[in-house]
Order: C-alpha cells, then sequence, then structure tokens
C-alpha cells in the first residue's frame, strides 16, 4: 500500500522559515517525481513545485507566488522529500500535501496534509 | 497559465440524481484532463484521468468525456458517499498543473 506522510507544519511568523517533511513507502519512491500541492482555509488547489527523479535530473519546477522563498530536495535513501520554506507571508497559511505525479495524468497518491500557518 | 473554471461552482442534488460538472480550460489542453473528489478535512482522490479513464478502484458511476477545451464529469446516479468536491485540473503545460475552483455537491 502506497502511503505518504508529511510532517513538519505548525505556526510560524511572518518572514520566519519551516521545513516539511514527507516519507514515502510502499511504490519505488527513486522513480516518482514528488510534487507539493496546498489549500488555503477554505480554497482551492494550488501546486507548489515539483522535483523529478534522479534519474531524469533531479530538477525541481516552482509556482510563481513561491519562487526564490521554496525550495524542494530528495533524499531517496530515507525515501523523503523535503519542502523548505523561507521569508514566509500570512498568504502562505495552507494545509500541505505532498503527492506523487502520475505521469501526465495527474497526482494518483496524496499525504494528509499538514497545516501551516503564518501569523503573528 | 492555463485558466481553469468549473461551473457551477455549487449544486444541491438528491440521491439517485444524475450530476454533470462542467470544466472549461482558457486554450486547448486536448485530453490532459483530470477529475478529483474531496471530502471535507481529506486529501483530494483521483478519480479520472486523461478525461475519461476511470482510476483503479473508482466506481462506474463516474464517467468523464470531453477534449480540447470543454469537459464534463458526471455521476450517473448519486449516492451519500459521492456528496464532495469535485476539482478538475490540467496536466497539459507541465509542470504548472493548475486546477479549476471546484464544485461543491451537496445534498438537497
Amino acid at each position: 500500500e502506497v502511503q505518504l506522510v508529511e510532517s513538519g507544519g505548525g505556526l510560524v511568523k511572518p518572514g520566519g522559515s519551516l521545513r516539511l517533511s514527507c516519507a514515502g513507502s510502499g511504490f519505488s519512491f527513486k522513480d516518482a517525481y514528488m510534487s507539493w500541492v496546498r489549500q488555503a482555509p477554505g480554497k482551492g488547489l494550488e501546486w507548489v513545485g515539483h522535483i523529478k527523479s534522479k534519474v531524469n535530473g533531479g530538477t525541481t519546477d516552482y509556482a510563481a507566488p513561491v519562487k526564490g522563498r521554496f525550495s524542494i530536495s530528495r533524499d531517496d535513501s530515507l525515501n523523503t522529500v523535503i519542502l523548505q520554506m523561507n521569508s514566509l507571508k500570512t498568504e502562505d497559511t495552507a494545509v500541505y500535501y505532498c503527492t506523487t505525479e502520475f505521469y501526465s495524468n495527474g497526482y494518483n497518491n496524496w499525504g494528509q496534509g499538514t497545516l501551516v500557518t503564518v501569523s503573528s | 497559465d492555463i485558466q481553469m473554471t468549473q461551473s457551477p461552482s455549487s449544486l444541491s442534488a438528491s440521491v439517485g440524481d444524475r450530476v454533470t460538472i462542467t470544466c472549461r480550460a482558457s486554450q486547448s489542453i486536448s485530453n490532459y484532463l483530470n477529475w478529483y473528489q474531496q471530502k471535507p478535512g481529506k486529501a483530494p482522490r483521483l478519480l479520472i484521468y486523461a478525461a475519461s479513464t476511470l482510476q483503479s478502484g473508482v466506481p462506474s458511476r463516474f464517467t468523464g468525456s470531453g477534449s480540447g477545451t470543454e469537459f464534463t464529469l458526471t455521476i450517473r446516479s448519486l449516492q451519500p458517499e459521492d456528496f464532495s468536491t469535485y476539482y478538475c485540473q490540467q496536466s497539459y503545460s507541465t509542470p504548472t498543473w493548475t486546477f479549476g475552483q471546484g464544485t461543491k455537491v451537496d445534498i438537497k
């Protein structure tokens, strides 16, 4: 059974940093493209960024609102993907989901989500 | 970015009803269109990908159709567990896969 488990959410002040982790199991993690998707309270879904598998270059891409502030990395030896969030803004408040990309067919596996609240 | 627009934003329906949700893309996305179901407090679940292919384990009362810029999700006979919010998503413009704003289906 595929499992994605996020951790690291919490309350942080504007301008602060937070590091989210996502541990995967039940699939070939090293071959997976991993994405982060967020959902602000009462709002819709927004892609945050992704990281390709190392065999495909391990490169990252980010949504415009987070580019330059967020970074994604992976440790295939630990089956873990990390979302490092810096210079946080109140508008970054959201539940952050870790997902696997199903080729070009969307996100077929999701974690349970972790809540990030940016507030003074 | 490709904009995705769903209609309606919400609808009320009864168990057994046929429900149709429409999703329009701001440019042609071929059949790179996916549908998700999300229940309150839960992560989304992939229902349909490539416009019309049912994800494993999804009941056959869900069908998807369309190509280009206009797509539909149909629930043939609404069941109690189907009351949820549904999102479309384009996966044509990699990696920026954008979502529609969602359609909430609640009980009439």
